[in-house]
Order: C-alpha cells, then structure tokens, then sequence
C-alpha cells in the first residue's frame, strides 16, 4: 500500500536560517511526488513536484525538494527563511502510470518561522 | 482568474439533514476530486471524477454521494449528516488523470454537524 509520512508535526526555524520539512513515502513502482502549501483558511497550493530526472526540484517561491530514492525520502528545503513561509506544508505521493490523478497525504507539518 | 470556487463557505447542520457541496471550476480541467480535511490526518480522498461522465470512490467514500454535472461542476451530498462528517471539504481539479498534473484546489467549506 502507498503511504506519505511527515516525521514532524511541527518545525521551528529563525528567520534567514535555511529550513527542512521532512518526508518519506512508501510506493510501488516508481512515484510521483508532490508539495503543497497551505495557509490558514485556505486551499492547498501547489509548491513543486518530481516525475523524474534531476534529484533536486526547483519550486515557487524559492523553495526546493531533494528526491532520495535510497533513503525514499522527498525532503522540502529553503536556504533562507522567511516568516511569510509559516504555513502548513503536505508531502503527498502517486504511483507513475496511475491514470486516476489520486495522491496520497501525508499528514502535514506546521513552519513556524520566527523574526 | 477564479480557479476553483466552493459554496457554500460555512455550513452548520443537524445530525440527519442532507446537504449538496458545490464546486466549479474555469480551468477546463478533465479531473476534480473531493477531499476532507481533518486535524493530524492530512487529506483524505472521498470521491473523484477523472472525466466527464466517470466517477469513483476515494478513500473515504461511506456517507457521501458525488455527481459531476458537467465538466465543470462536480458536486458532494451527503444524505444523513453524522457528527463524524465534521470536517473542511476541499474540491480540487487537475488538467488530466495523469497524476504528473499538480491539483488547484478551492478555499474549502467549514462543516459542523451538531
């Protein structure tokens, strides 16, 4: 069965320190990965995504993601915080050749960026 | 620029009413989905419709039934509320079923069942 785990429910980091949120996924076959972003009260935000190639993913708003297939892990990082990042933040995974569209979440892990 | 817009916002209902979720999208978007949010647990898929005409059940489907009325509109009933419905729905579309396709979603609706 496919799974997403997000280690950390919460992540604190000061202001101009670089960040890491944390993911694993569980999948058969080769996965799809995916981050979003949600701010209170509103929908999710697409963020980046790997289908394949480069290991390292560039995103919006100067994130990136690093594909770990040893490790199968999909951490999201940021070399520069900004307290405008605090938010909830979802890994979520999808099986390539899955033509349904369906992910799979992880439960999601609060930035708290401090000034 | 709308993307996908949900109504109603908010909604508080009695255990046993019945109630339709909407959502519409402008995207001309092949799939939509229907999800709920709970606290610690992520999004859970409900429903989803990879085309006009096709829909399926998610992960959660118990208690909910879908119609996807036309390519744009894709909409959530739920026919006897139970406390246990008490949750955020979010309606998401995406340009195709393949799952390379990033899903824009709405703003959701707050649901209180008393």
């Amino acid at each position: 069965a496919q799974s997403v785990a997000q280690p950390e429910d919460q992540v604190n980091v000061a202001e101009g320190n670089p960040l890491t949120v944390k993911c694993t996924y569980s999948v058969s076959g080769n996965p799809y990965l995916f981050w979003y972003v949600q701010y209170p009260n509103r929908g999710l935000q697409f963020l980046l995504k790997y289908i394949t190639g480069d290991n390292l993913v560039k995103g919006s708003y100067g994130f990136e993601a690093e594909f770990n297939k040893s490790q199968t892990s999909f951490h999201l990082k940021k070399p520069s915080a900004l307290v405008s990042d605090s938010a909830l933040y979802f890994c979520a995974v999808s099986a390539l050749g899955a033509n349904t569209g369906k992910l799979i979440f992880g439960q999601g892990t609060t930035l708290q960026v401090k000034p | 620029n709308a993307g996908v817009t949900q109504t109603p916002k908010f909604q508080v209902l009695k255990t046993g009413q019945s109630m339709t979720l909407q959502c519409a999208q402008d995207m001309n978007h092949n799939s939509m989905y229907w999800y709920r949010q709970d606290p610690g647990m992520g999004l859970r898929l409900i429903y989803y419709s990879a085309s006009e005409g096709t829909t399926d059940k998610g992960e959660v489907p118990n208690g909910y039934n879908v119609s996807r009325l036309n390519k744009r509109e894709f909409s959530l009933r739920l026919e006897s509320a139970a406390p246990s419905q008490t949750s955020v729905y979010f309606c998401a579309s995406s340009g195709s079923a393949a799952v390379r396709q990033p899903q824009h979603f709405g703003d959701g609706t707050r649901l209180s069942i008393l």
